[in-house]
């Protein structure tokens, strides 16, 4: 399978405990973005990166969140101190830049659930 | 800002009637709009797009047409199926380098 993956699938912690997710994307797509999706709405853009640089970041995006993309590859995205409004499904997509069609090729996503 | 303003679900419908999904958006200069779709259990994935005025997208039977003057990219299908069950996302992006931002999305169950 040469999609989007994401691990894990689903996460139950306790209010108060760091989450890592990890993303690894279609392998010769330069562009990764990680978003959060709640019950009932739309994906809301959370970051960013172009290869290893993170090109931008939601005001959403508190300081307990953090996203990294060492090596242009795979990503990770770390939320510390995890509290209850922090639950929700964290999707990862990726694409090529200079593809000209846009799409955005999404992972399944890690479901999030704080305890 | 940008954002995109989707018809409220659910949206239940008979196999084979016809189907709109309305979607308007607000933005500045021009940018590209695309409706993605989720099956239950898969992931998101483009539906069809278009990337200026007037252009009309299409796939599997549904079509969206751009239209500035409306500021709308309404979704159609002129028979639906219950394959068709899934929720949909109209979004934006307003520069080919810029991210992508979605509507709520509607959820649409087919009975057959």
């Amino acid at each position: 399978d040469t999609g989007v993956s994401q691990d894990p699938r689903h996460k139950i912690t306790k209010r108060g405990q760091n989450v890592t997710f990890r993303c690894d994307p279609i392998s010769e797509h330069n562009r990764l973005y990680w978003y959060r999706q709640t019950l009932g709405q739309g994906p809301e853009f959370l970051t960013y990166f172009q290869n290893e640089a993170q090109l931008e970041k939601s005001r959403l995006l508190s300081d307990r969140f953090s996203a990294e993309r060492p090596k242009g590859s795979f990503s990770t995205l770390e939320i510390q101190r995890t509290e209850q409004g922090d639950s929700a499904m964290y999707l990862c997509a990726s694409r090529y830049l200079a593809d000209g069609t846009g799409e955005l090729f999404f992972g399944e996503g890690s479901r999030l659930t704080v305890l | 800002g940008n954002s995109v303003t989707q018809m409220e679900g659910p949206v239940t419908l008979s196999e084979e009637a016809f189907l709109t999904i309305n979607c308007t958006y607000t933005a500045t200069g021009y940018p590209s709009l695309f409706w993605y779709v989720q099956y239950p259990g898969e992931g998101l994935q483009l539906l069809l797009k278009a990337t200026k005025a007037d252009d009309k997208g299409s796939n599997k039977g549904f079509e969206a047409t751009y239209r500035k003057e409306t500021t709308s990219f309404h979704l159609e299908k002129g028979s639906v199926q219950v394959s068709d069950s899934a929720v949909y996302f109209c979004a934006l992006r307003y520069s080919s380098a810029s991210k992508i931002i979605f509507g709520s999305g509607t959820r649409l169950s087919i009975r057959p």
